[in-house]
């Protein structure tokens, strides 16, 4: 099993819509969780982390936690075309290990 | 602050020649990555270093690959000899605590071995 799955994708949604990607990770002691954005031809940029279960609100982005069903969310609200982009979830599997996995990545498409 | 720089952007050689990527990282980074990313794997951790000290390359492909940081402002990666497969965007990225904190990603290398 992949250490990090995310939903292929690709996902297309109208803008203005809420935008939904889903990520599951494999190592029940993984602590820290990501999600970073990456245009074409470009690098990842992180946009939002979250280290405890519940919603973490930034903006019209939320990232959403759950550690008991090892599940890891990001919701995009009134989605603008600047937002199509590749959305890439990663988990850091905690203890003494230092390495971020990445999943990925789940291509959005905002249509105007 | 000038980010993560690497170089080449883009490299195009010839099967079995030897590669050489570069990078930079942020000054006062203490964690180094390199990564590769291609359509079929995603982007996938080949090494990492603490403190120019590589703590952990199972990711790294094979023999073929080896990865040096001999001080903080440098590290390189190297391919020799070089295979098609191994085509791919080349990631450098750093960070003061590691995977637990945002990881700063460089442009990245393209390289295409034909």
């Amino acid at each position: 099993q992949k250490e990090v799955e995310q939903n292929s994708g690709p996902l297309s949604v109208p803008e203005g819509a809420i935008a939904s990607l889903n990520c599951t990770y494999s190592d029940r002691g993984s602590q820290s969780f990501f999600w970073y954005r990456q245009y074409s031809g470009k690098s990842p940029e992180l946009i939002m982390s979250i280290y405890s279960n519940g919603d973490k609100e930034d903006g019209r982005f939320t990232a959403q936690l759950n550690k008991a069903s090892q599940y890891v969310s990001l919701l995009i609200r009134d989605s603008q075309p600047s937002d199509s982009a590749t959305y890439l979830c990663a988990v850091n599997s905690g203890g003494s290990n230092y390495k971020l996995t990445f999943g990925k990545g789940t291509l959005l498409t905002v249509n105007p | 602050d000038a980010g993560v720089i690497q170089s080449p952007r883009h490299e195009v050689t010839e099967m079995g020649q030897e590669v050489t990527l570069r990078c930079k990282p942020i000054s006062g980074h203490d964690y180094l990555f390199w990564y590769r990313q291609t359509m079929m794997r995603g982007l996938e951790l080949l090494i990492y270093f603490n403190n120019n000290v590589p703590i952990d390359d199972s990711g790294m492909p094979e023999d073929r690959f080896s990865a040096k940081m001999p001080n903080a402002s440098f590290s390189t990666l190297k391919i020799q000899p070089s295979e098609p497969r191994d085509s791919a965007v080349y990631f450098c990225a750093s960070s003061r605590q590691g995977g637990y904190e945002k990881l700063f990603f460089g442009s990245g290398t393209q390289l295409s071995v034909l």
